[in-house]
């Protein structure tokens, strides 16, 4: 069975200080793609990342980065200098190799909290 | 410029009275999502289609039911809303054309209360 363990419900960081989001998943198939979203409090989710399991490379984009170790079945997102925008409920997502249609299946979210 | 709409964005309904949701979607994509998502939990698919073929998942309860009637437009049907079925439900899309890993674009949602 596929499955998505985020097991850090909530944070709380104060500005500027760096965050590392944790996520490890379960699958069977080789071939597997893996996900961030962010959801700020307006409820919109927000693609941040794709990643598929051929492809170990970390990723930076901006503040963001992202490790992904398919040793450890994990795929961290870590942001650097976290602000105030960032406070949002962050998914990570996993997709079944399921042909036309990409049928995500969502950790259970991570809460962040950046105080001013 | 808004991709994927959803409307409306708060929605109440008594229990045991139908309501519909709609989303519509600009991006011309040929697969369209269904979520629910209740509250602090992950979404949960629902169901989907790819252009007019439907595909449910298997623990959709029947109280459930979705329209496609056009690339644009899809459509949530809740036949007989109980109090358990106040979430929030996002659409989304996504095309094949993409590639198979292409990202999902979701609405910004419809939150459904039952009263």
């Amino acid at each position: 069975a596929q499955k998505v363990t985020q097991a850090q419900t909530e944070i709380s960081v104060v500005e500027k200080e760096d965050v590392t989001l944790d996520c490890v998943y379960e699958t069977r198939d080789t071939t597997y793609y893996l996900f961030w979203y962010k959801q700020p409090p307006s409820g919109e989710l927000v693609f941040l990342i794709r990643r598929n399991s051929f492809d170990e490379q970390n990723e930076i984009s901006g503040r963001y980065s992202w490790n992904f170790q398919k040793s450890t079945s994990s795929f961290n997102f870590t942001i650097t200098a976290s602000q105030v925008v960032d406070s949002a409920v962050y998914f990570c997502a996993l997709s079944e190799y399921g042909g036309a249609t990409n049928k995500l299946i969502f950790g259970t979210g991570t809460l962040l909290a950046v105080q001013p | 410029d808004a991709m994927v709409i959803q409307n409306p964005r708060y929605q109440v309904t008594q229990f045991g009275k139908p309501v519909t949701l709609s989303c519509s979607q600009t991006l011309n994509h040929n697969v369209m999502y269904w979520y629910q998502q209740k509250s602090s939990q992950a979404p949960k698919l629902l169901f989907h289609y790819y252009d007019k073929d439907f595909n449910n998942e298997a623990d959709t309860p029947d109280n459930f039911q979705s329209r496609r009637p056009n690339t644009s437009f899809c459509f949530l049907d809740i036949r007989s809303p109980g109090l358990g079925d106040a979430a929030m439900y996002l659409c989304a899309t996504s095309s094949f054309a993409q590639g198979i890993d292409s990202p999902l674009h979701f609405g910004n949602g419809t939150r459904l209360t039952v009263t």
